[in-house]
């Protein structure tokens, strides 16, 4: 049970921004809010992670619903690299539980 | 400097073999865990170390699976009387503590296990 839901996939144009889109309705309030990408063939890549406030970083920005029920990954601007797996996960701990994800295709 | 490497890079058994997939942390990296990933799935928490012991082990499918970190740095990962069930890719991280708040996990590359 990943407890997150994800769109499938989404599609970007290359250098224009990107709002990946994540529900978690059950979090807790002791929840972190986690966003791993994986290119193909390698192991996931930490994106970021936050709580309540919205976080930057040289990556991405994460933006927090107030209820924190869910949450947007935002890539300024995409480029052709950018094309992954995203991941969002909620947890507390050590354990991360991957869902699905969403297949962002960038597009020249 | 050097990430998380795996070894090896591929693996092909045979059904009932017994295989041993190596993982070498980041230097000083204290929690050690491992994933598996079967495709088009997202990766699945097998088992985590902090240090030399193992503090969740939840994740590990039956008594087929064990894993070791006797030194509290390189891990292995054994399976015992594979099945085809087994074939995937294992994936190891490691990161810098466990604060609790979920720290940076950073992932090797994997190896992909084949069972035949």
């Amino acid at each position: 049970d990943a407890k997150t839901t994800q769109p499938n996939s989404m599609e970007s144009n290359e250098e224009e921004p990107v709002h990946l889109p994540c529900n978690h309705s059950t979090i807790s309030g002791t929840d972190y809010i986690h966003w791993y990408r994986q290119l193909p063939s390698q192991g996931p890549e930490y994106v970021i992670h936050g709580l309540t406030s919205n976080v930057n970083n040289r990556m991405a920005s994460l933006a927090i619903a107030e209820d924190r029920k869910s949450s947007t990954l935002i890539l300024h601007r995409a480029t052709l690299r950018d094309a992954a797996v995203y991941y969002c996960i909620r947890g507390s701990n050590y354990k991360l539980t991957f869902g699905k994800g969403t297949l962002l295709t960038v597009n020249p | 400097g050097a990430g998380v490497s795996q070894t090896p890079s591929n693996k092909v058994t045979e059904k009932g073999k017994y295989v041993e997939l190596r993982c070498d942390p980041i230097s000083g990296h204290t929690a050690l865990y491992w994933y598996r990933q079967s495709l088009g799935q997202g990766p699945e928490f097998l088992i985590y170390f902090q240090g030399t012991g193992a503090a969740d082990d939840s994740g590990l499918p039956n008594d087929r699976f064990f894993a070791v970190r006797p030194e509290g740095s390189v891990s292995t990962l054994k399976i015992q009387r594979t099945e085809r069930g087994d074939s995937a890719v294992y994936l190891c991280a490691s990161s810098l503590t466990n604060s609790g708040a979920g720290d940076e996990q950073f992932f090797g590359p994997g190896t992909r296990l084949t069972v035949l």
